[in-house]
């Protein structure tokens, strides 16, 4: 089945850092998308960034990059120049086929606060 | 204009009453989506319908009905409502045959009494 994981509950990072946040994913499928998504503290789930399992790039959207290693099956999110605003909840989820279901599966999330 | 709009935003009620919450989204997609998001913020999906079909029926207590009047509207009813369906629900569209993410409505706090 598959599943998304995300270690890290929490994570800290100093205004203008960067910071990685890890997740990695189960599937069997060899079509599949994997995104990131942010939820502030006002609960809305905001859309960061996509990676296609067939793309070759890691892809990338300002200040954000997803870090794509199929063969480790990560995608890890990385934010550059940390500012205050990106405090939030981020997490990792992966869309099936659609053929499969075409569920967006979601990690457990992981809490980023920003120091300033 | 909001893409996918729920309502209503907050929902205070007591057990055992019956409730809904309406989607609507006006991105024309073919799909959409209620998920449920727990105290630990963590996000399942319950349903989902393609063109007013169900097509994705997770184990759901049968207390949850969704109603698809067409391919833009989803509501979600609830009877006799419990605490433990306090929650976050959110309402979500997408086109079924890509890969491509979810546009998700802003939510629906759902606090049972």
């Amino acid at each position: 089945a598959q599943k998304i994981t995300q270690t890290q509950p929490g994570m800290f990072v100093q205004e203008k850092e960067a910071v990685t946040l890890d997740c990695t994913y189960d599937t069997s499928d060899q079509s599949y998308g994997l995104f990131w998504y942010k939820q502030p503290s006002s609960g809305e789930m905001i859309f960061l960034i996509y990676q296609g399992s067939y793309d070759e790039q890691n892809a990338t959207e300002g200040r954000y990059s997803l870090n794509f290693q199929k063969a480790r099956k990560s995608a890890n999110l990385v934010i550059s120049a940390s500012q205050l605003g990106d405090s939030a909840m981020y997490f990792c989820a992966m869309r099936e086929a659609y053929n499969q279901g075409g569920k967006l599966i979601f990690g457990q999330g992981t809490e980023l606060s920003v120091k300033p | 204009d909001t893409a996918v709009s729920q309502t209503p935003k907050y929902l205070v009620t007591q057990m055992g009453n019956d409730k809904s919450i309406k989607c609507e989204q006006n991105l024309g997609h073919d799909t959409m989506y209620w998920y449920k998001q727990d105290s630990k913020k963590f996000l399942k999906i319950m349903f989902s319908y393609n063109n007013k079909e169900l097509i994705i029926n997770e184990t759901v207590p049968n207390r949850f009905s969704p109603k698809s009047p067409d391919k833009a509207h989803l509501n979600l009813h609830i009877n006799s409502l419990e605490l433990g369906d306090s929650a976050v629900y959110f309402c979500a569209s997408s086109f079924r045959t890509d890969n491509y993410g979810y546009t998700f409505g802003s939510g629906t706090r759902l606090t049972v009494v």
